[in-house]
């Protein structure tokens, strides 16, 4: 079973504008961590944000935030004013626990930025 | 900022032959990991290793095997290589707390024709 999912294949926005992805885990740990990662045109995978489950404040960097809904297991990622750079593929991770060593991907959605 | 540096970037290898693709990190991390990244799949995990002389299967391991001789080095061998192993690999690297993130090399695009 896919513990992350993220169903949106590809969005296409206009530039400047906010734009929500999202991601829905599954788990059975009460202390998990959720990554959000940006994939260039260029095969780069780069980290963006993190949000540490236990913590109720959604997490913000730069133009980058999370909407964190933990009843509903899930962790949207919002870009403000977007930017044509931004065009790149998003993945969602997760990792259980403390200590367990394996993170868990979506399967990505491909952003488009249109000027 | 961590460095992880994969070789070789490209390959193309035949079908029942032996390839190994590399990987170095020069963070001192203690967990090293190979992912294929495949359309329609995103990454899924080959095999990772929670640091020199460990090794452990993950979620596709099936035609791999993976060596860690040291802190800093992470392998990955396909002893007979098959078209379906066609893919774009990603090593990573990480420390050993949960709430840290991955650092991804830049690829190693294979084909096996």
């Amino acid at each position: 079973a896919q513990k992350v999912t993220q169903t949106q294949t590809s969005i296409s926005v206009m530039e400047k504008t906010t734009v929500t992805m999202d991601c829905v885990y599954e788990t059975q740990d009460s202390s998990y961590f959720l990554f959000w990662y940006k994939q260039t045109a260029s095969g780069e995978i780069v980290f963006l944000i993190r949000q540490d489950s236990y913590k109720k404040e959604n997490a913000t960097v730069g133009h980058y935030s999370l909407n964190f809904q933990k009843p509903k297991s899930s962790i949207g990622l919002i870009i403000t004013a977007t930017q044509i750079e931004d065009s790149a593929v998003y993945f969602c991770a997760m990792r259980e626990g403390w200590g367990y060593q394996n993170f868990y991907f979506g399967k990505g959605t491909s952003l488009t930025v249109i000027p | 900022e961590a460095a992880v540096t994969q070789s070789p970037r490209n390959k193309v290898a035949v079908t029942g032959g032996k390839v190994t693709l590399s990987c170095n990190q020069t963070n001192n991390h203690n967990n090293m990991y190979w992912y294929r990244q495949d359309t329609g799949h995103g990454l899924r995990l080959i095999h990772y290793s929670y640091g020199a002389g460990s090794t452990e299967k993950g979620d596709i391991p099936d035609g791999y095997k993976a060596s860690r001789p040291s802190q800093e080095n992470f392998s990955l061998i396909l002893e007979l290589a098959t078209p379906s192993q066609t893919s774009v690999y990603f090593c990573a690297s990480g420390r050993r707390i949960s709430n840290e993130r991955l650092f991804f090399g830049h690829g190693t695009k294979l084909s096996v024709l």
